[in-house]
């Protein structure tokens, strides 16, 4: 099956550093990938929509200065910290769909996720 | 507008029993309907999704999830629980592009 993968799975910095969190789809191709942030035993919130080699699409309430993505590439996206605050540690998750398989009916795929603490 | 409810935060089974993750949705369109799991400090990991077709339908590990249209519903079952199926299992909708999560609900097995 399809792998995505994150980097680095556990961080932790010191108030007002910035931190950057890499997702990569290991055997696919995925011009749109997403970020999630899951807070301890809640669903997912869906932080934005990353597509590559345009700007990224922010949910309601997302500061896009605070939480800066880039997709270079078709099998990698960032997502960076910008001045980590303790309000900022959470589990961060990726995700990704195969684009050559076709978005309609494609489940995602996740990254094995990012856990961010801020000091 | 598209939105999952999962009525249940836990659900406590016996190993051996079946069990059962209640799940049911709204969306304006044909729903595209999926179930995941997660294991702690874990991604979310495909189970299964139902598309159109049989309204039965077989995932991994065992899984199945039973599509209902009138009761607009997509509940995931297994027939003998396993220690091992302990985990967040989150129901998920989509109409369009963007899927929608449900809260999830922590299913454990008790030995």
């Amino acid at each position: 099956g399809a792998v995505v993968s994150q980097h680095p799975s556990r961080v932790i910095c010191k108030s007002g550093t910035s931190v950057k969190i890499e997702c990569r789809s290991l055997d696919f191709q995925a011009t749109t990938m997403f970020w999630y942030r899951q807070f301890p035993k809640q669903s997912l919130m869906l932080m934005a929509t990353s597509n590559e080699g345009s700007k990224a699409t922010y949910e309601q309430g997302v500061e896009k200065d605070k939480f800066l993505i880039n997709h270079a590439s078709l099998t990698l996206s960032t997502l960076t910290v910008t001045s980590a605050h303790p309000e900022d540690s959470s589990f961060y998750i990726c995700s990704a769909r195969d684009t050559f398989q076709g978005d309609l009916y494609n489940e995602q795929f996740f990254g094995p996720g990012t856990r961010l603490t801020v000091l | 507008a598209q939105s999952v409810a999962q009525p249940e935060d836990q659900v406590n089974v016996a190993e051996g029993n079946p069990l059962t993750v209640k799940c049911t949705y709204s969306v304006s369109g044909n729903p595209y309907l999926f179930w995941y799991v997660q294991y702690p400090n874990r991604g979310l990991q495909f189970l299964l999704k139902y598309i159109t077709g049989d309204n039965l339908v077989k995932g991994s590990y065992g899984f199945e999830a039973e599509f209902n249209k009138s009761q607009t519903s997509f509940h995931l079952k297994k027939p003998s629980a396993l220690v091992s199926d302990s985990a967040l299992y989150f129901c998920a909708v989509r109409d369009g592009y963007i899927p929608t999560f449900g809260r999830g609900t922590s299913l454990i097995v008790h030995p």
